[in-house]
């Protein structure tokens, strides 16, 4: 099915270091989410953008809902240890009452220590 | 708020038989609850969408016969896996949102292997 283009795959960082991410895609989303999944553990709601151009905090995170509405990027300042994880972006389609969700294939995050 | 829950966590069965996962609301009334599967360093993939009261749409290629949702309360879907075979071991993941709400709050995940 459909996917957003989710970059990079994984990150290598050192502790303390920023982090950023991104999705796009060709289609136009009235809803952007980022989500962060531990191993073993569902995906847990981090920011959720509702209109073109918001940028979002939560904590060390921002995100950012692009103008275009076809990308967002998820920064996460000072990493930490447990911001180990794996970020998943997600979409919700203009027309789908159901409120589904596109999801990006992931980006992994690894602190070396 | 908007805390979903999931059980059993972890489920090991035997080939052929069926196996039953739950996933509740716990305060909130969820209109529509989604099922997830999700493969080992995978992204999650969506099995089928339900509302209450209502038969769950599946997605392409899942079969409706072998993956049996039922919606039938605002806080609690059942997904059952019909005569389960070692290529249904996965992560299964519900998700739920509630009347007008457009986020999906998910649940820990169950971890089923079939031997």
């Amino acid at each position: 099915g459909q996917q957003l283009n989710q970059s990079p795959q994984s990150m290598f960082i050192q502790e303390g270091e920023d982090v950023s991410m991104n999705c796009t895609s060709s289609s136009i989303f009235n809803t952007w989410l980022w989500y962060k999944q531990d191993p073993g553990e569902g995906p847990v709601l981090l920011i959720a953008l509702y209109k073109a151009g918001e940028l979002t905090s939560n904590g060390r995170l921002t995100a950012q809902f692009g103008i275009t509405r076809k990308d967002s990027f998820l920064n996460i300042s000072a990493s930490i240890p447990s911001d180990v994880g794996i970020y998943f972006c997600a979409g919700q389609g203009l027309m789908d009452s159901n409120y589904q969700l596109i999801w990006g294939a992931g980006t992994k995050l690894i602190i070396k220590p | 708020g908007a805390v979903v829950s999931q059980h059993p966590s972890r489920v090991i069965c035997k080939s052929g038989t069926s196996v039953k996962i739950e996933c509740r609301s716990l305060d909130f009334q969820a209109t529509t609850m989604f099922w997830y599967r999700q493969f080992p360093k995978k992204s999650l993939m969506l099995m089928a969408t339900s509302n209450e009261g209502s038969k769950a749409t599946y997605e392409q290629g899942v079969e409706k016969d072998k993956f049996l949702i039922n919606h039938a309360s605002l806080t609690l879907s059942t997904l059952t896996v019909t005569s389960a075979h070692p290529e249904d071991s996965s992560f299964y993941i519900c998700s739920a949102r509630g009347r007008g709400v457009e986020t999906q709050y998910f649940g820990p995940g169950t971890r089923l292997l079939v031997l």
